[in-house]
């Protein structure tokens, strides 16, 4: 049984558009719900995280929104651009624990 | 700082060899994870260790892979008698005991023939 389901598996966006990722977790005792980019080739690296105590997180162009009584969150790029171009992932975890993931949602920014 | 560094970074053996995998955590950092991801999937947690203890194993790491931490520094992931379906980027990744986030490398892509 899958304990992130990530949405959608491809998405494509204009240049300086808003790409919007979904997930949706069913293990209430996460309390860590961080989301990774990755190139290809490449590990993936930390882009932005939140704590179920609030419900919204922004750092630069991303944003996280996070709904505790929906069990879900997600993850918004601003002004969307070609770099941003890769595969994206939201993972949750309990304490210090491993982290486990959504299936990833490959990006395309397009000019 | 210089990040959390993995060899090598690819490997291609034949079925039936034995394959070794290192990692080097951020130096300060006492817990060190390994993960496995295949193609168009997110990563999945194999094992992971608080300095030299081997905390925990899934249910994915078969009596075929076997991992240390000698003295609660760099990490080796053995895979024995490899298989086609062991072909997958294996990535560690390290954190401190007091913060949470991991911190990956950049992977070791391994390909069974």
């Amino acid at each position: 049984q899958q304990q992130v389901k990530q949405s959608p598996q491809s998405l494509i966006v204009q240049k300086g558009g808003i790409s919007i990722i979904n997930c949706a977790y069913e293990n209430t005792a996460f309390d860590y719900f961080p989301w990774y980019q990755q190139f290809p080739g490449k590990g993936p690296a930390l882009l932005i995280a939140i704590r179920p105590d609030v419900s919204e997180k922004k750092e630069g162009r991303f944003t996280i929104s996070f709904n505790k009584s929906a069990k879900q969150f997600s993850l918004h790029i601003m002004d969307s651009q070609p770099g941003d171009s890769a595969t994206y992932f939201c993972a949750a975890r309990t304490g210090n624990t491993p982290l486990v993931f959504g299936k990833g949602t490959r990006l395309s920014v397009i000019a | 700082d210089t990040g959390v560094s993995q060899n090598p970074r690819h490997k291609i053996t034949k079925r039936g060899q034995n394959v070794t995998f290192r990692c080097d955590p951020i130096s300060e950092h006492n817990r060190l994870y390994w993960y496995r991801q295949t193609l168009g999937q997110g990563p999945e947690f194999l094992t992971y260790f608080q300095n030299e203890a081997q905390l925990e194993k899934s249910r994915l790491l078969s009596d075929r892979f076997s991992a240390e931490r000698p003295k609660g520094s760099f990490s080796t992931l053995e895979i024995q008698r490899t298989e086609q379906g062991d072909s997958a980027m294996y990535l560690c990744a390290s954190s401190s005991a007091s913060r949470y986030t991991q911190y990956f490398g950049p992977g070791t892509r391994l390909t069974v023939l």
